[in-house]
C-alpha cells in the first residue's frame, strides 16, 4: 500500500522557471493538502482540496496555484519560481468528511530555487 | 501570527526516563489537538490526538494532555526509548482555521527536535 506518493523528490530550479509538484494517494481519501515546511516555520498549509472538484487557498497561497486532477491526484505549480519557495513540500490527504482526523503524508519533495 | 507554539527547539532526554514535549495555543476556537511525528527524509506520521472534550488521551507509552483554560496541551512519552528520537510537531483544528469547513485543516507548531540517548 503506497498511501501517499510525492514526485520529484528533489528538484532544483533557477529563479523564473516554472515547475509542478505531483502528488497521488490510493487511500480514497476525499481531501487533499499541499504544506510546505521551513526551519523554525513548522508546516505551512499551502493549498488544500477537501473534495474532488474544489480548491481553497491555505496560509501561504502566493506564487503557486493548484489543480485537483481527480480523486486521486493533487498537483501544485510554481509558475515562476522565487529563491523563497526553496522548501520542502509535503502532500497529505485524509478522510472526508468523516470528520476531522489525521493526515496522512507523503516524503516530501526538497526543492531549491536558485 | 503563530497561532500555535512550539517553544522548545529541542529536548534531550535519557533512555528510559520521561519526555514531556509542551505546546501553547492561542486561537480558543481550536477544538481538537495532533501530535505527529517526524524522522529526517521521511513524511510526518500520525502519533496521538485529543479533543477539547477531554483532558487526558493514554495511548501505550504516549499520553497527551490538554488545559483547555491554559490553551497548553503536552506530550509524555514514558519510557523513552532511542527509537522516539524525531522531530514532534503539536497541531490543532477547528473553527480557528480560516475559510471554510476546518475539518482536516490543521495549523501546526514549529517543531521540537527530541533526542533520546542511551
Amino acid at each position: 500500500n503506497a498511501g501517499v506518493t510525492q514526485t520529484p523528490k528533489f528538484q532544483v530550479l533557477k529563479t523564473g522557471q516554472s515547475m509542478t509538484l505531483q502528488c497521488a494517494q490510493d487511500m480514497n481519501h476525499n481531501s487533499m493538502y499541499w504544506y510546505r515546511q521551513d526551519p523554525g516555520m513548522g508546516l505551512r498549509l499551502i493549498y488544500y482540496s477537501a473534495s474532488e472538484g474544489t480548491t481553497d487557498k491555505g496560509e501561504v497561497p502566493n506564487g503557486y496555484n493548484v489543480s485537483r486532477l481527480n480523486k486521486r491526484e493533487f498537483s501544485l505549480r510554481l509558475e515562476s519560481a522565487a529563491p523563497s519557495q526553496t522548501s520542502v513540500y509535503f502532500c497529505a490527504s485524509s478522510l472526508q468528511p468523516v470528520g476531522v482526523g489525521e493526515l496522512f503524508f507523503g516524503e516530501g519533495s526538497r526543492l531549491t530555487v536558485l | 501570527d503563530q497561532q500555535v507554539k512550539q517553544n522548545s527547539p529541542s529536548l534531550s532526554v535519557q533512555e528510559g526516563r520521561i519526555s514531556i514535549l509542551n505546546c501553547d495555543y492561542t486561537n480558543s476556537m481550536f477544538d481538537y489537538f495532533l501530535w505527529y511525528k517526524k524522522y529526517p527524509a521521511e513524511g510526518p506520521t500520525f502519533l496521538i490526538s485529543i479533543s477539547s472534550i477531554k483532558d487526558k488521551n493514554e495511548d501505550g507509552r504516549f499520553t497527551v494532555f490538554l488545559n483547555k483554560s491554559a490553551k497548553h496541551l503536552s506530550l509524555h512519552i514514558v519510557p523513552s526509548q532511542p527509537g522516539d528520537s524525531a522531530v514532534y510537531f503539536c497541531a490543532a483544528s477547528g473553527e480557528g482555521n480560516a475559510g471554510g469547513t476546518s475539518y482536516g485543516k490543521l495549523t501546526f507548531g514549529q517543531g521540537t527536535i527530541l533526542t533520546v540517548h542511551p
